[in-house]
């Protein structure tokens, strides 16, 4: 089984366009992230959201947000693609609780590649 | 997160052990080193974690100075599919963990080529 999914796999739109990456976790985690990784695979977070808390990293365009559905989902929209978005993006989880040493476990990733 | 230092790339041989340096002297005394690797189009996976005392699991083992202002990742054998960039992550042990303080840092990471 699949501890953490995301789709599309690949994703190839026009600059201008709106778009959608899901992601799901099976883990029954708490906390749920999104990360972007750039062509100089530099990994950096983009959210976190915990108990309906979100954490904004605050160079994140604010044309992209993320939806949660519920515990076991959190999308990314990502509405007048740029070129600049063009990345892998991951999505992660991990248990929520006190203890700071919950590992994260990763989705395989979404290459998006904006036109 | 407090930050870290690591090699840009590495090489090792099949079947050799493997030590990955981190520095870290920023550390503060709650934070806790975390080792994650990336596997060639995948995403990050983790390694390993410690406090103070050196840690083994079965993917590797994690040698902390006793000043705690550097580690190693040991990779007891390499094999082929170890090859990957590994992360050295400083991680908050704060009681208060539901907001960003979970959050991961990457740095740039080791980029660890195995030979056959």
């Amino acid at each position: 089984d699949t501890a953490v999914s995301q789709t599309p796999k690949y994703l190839v739109t026009q600059m201008g366009n709106d778009k959608s990456i899901k992601c799901e976790q099976n883990l029954g985690h708490d906390t749920m992230y999104w990360y972007k990784q750039d062509s100089k695979k530099f990994l950096k977070i983009m959210f976190s959201y915990n108990n309906k808390e979100l954490i904004i990293n605050e160079t994140v365009p604010n044309r992209f947000s993320p939806k949660s559905p519920d515990k076991a989902h959190l999308n990314l929209h990502i509405n007048s693609l740029e070129l600049g978005d063009s990345a892998v993006y991951f999505c992660a989880s991990r248990p929520g609780g006190l203890s700071p040493n919950n590992e994260q476990f990763f989705g395989p990733g979404t290459r998006l590649t904006v036109l | 997160d407090a930050k870290t230092t690591q090699p840009n790339s590495m090489e090792s041989n099949e079947e050799e052990p493997v030590h990955l340096p981190c520095n870290h002297s920023t550390i503060s005394g709650t934070d806790y080193i975390h080792w994650y690797r990336q596997l060639p189009s995948q995403g990050p996976e983790y390694v390993i974690h410690g406090l103070t005392s050196n840690v083994n699991n079965r993917m590797a083992s994690l040698a902390i100075a006793e000043d705690r202002k550097s580690s190693t990742l040991i990779l007891h054998r390499a094999t082929l599919r170890d090859a990957a960039v590994y992360y050295c992550i400083l991680r908050e042990g704060l009681m208060n963990y539901g907001g960003s303080q979970g959050n991961l840092i990457f740095g740039k990471g080791t980029k660890l080529s195995v030979k056959p």
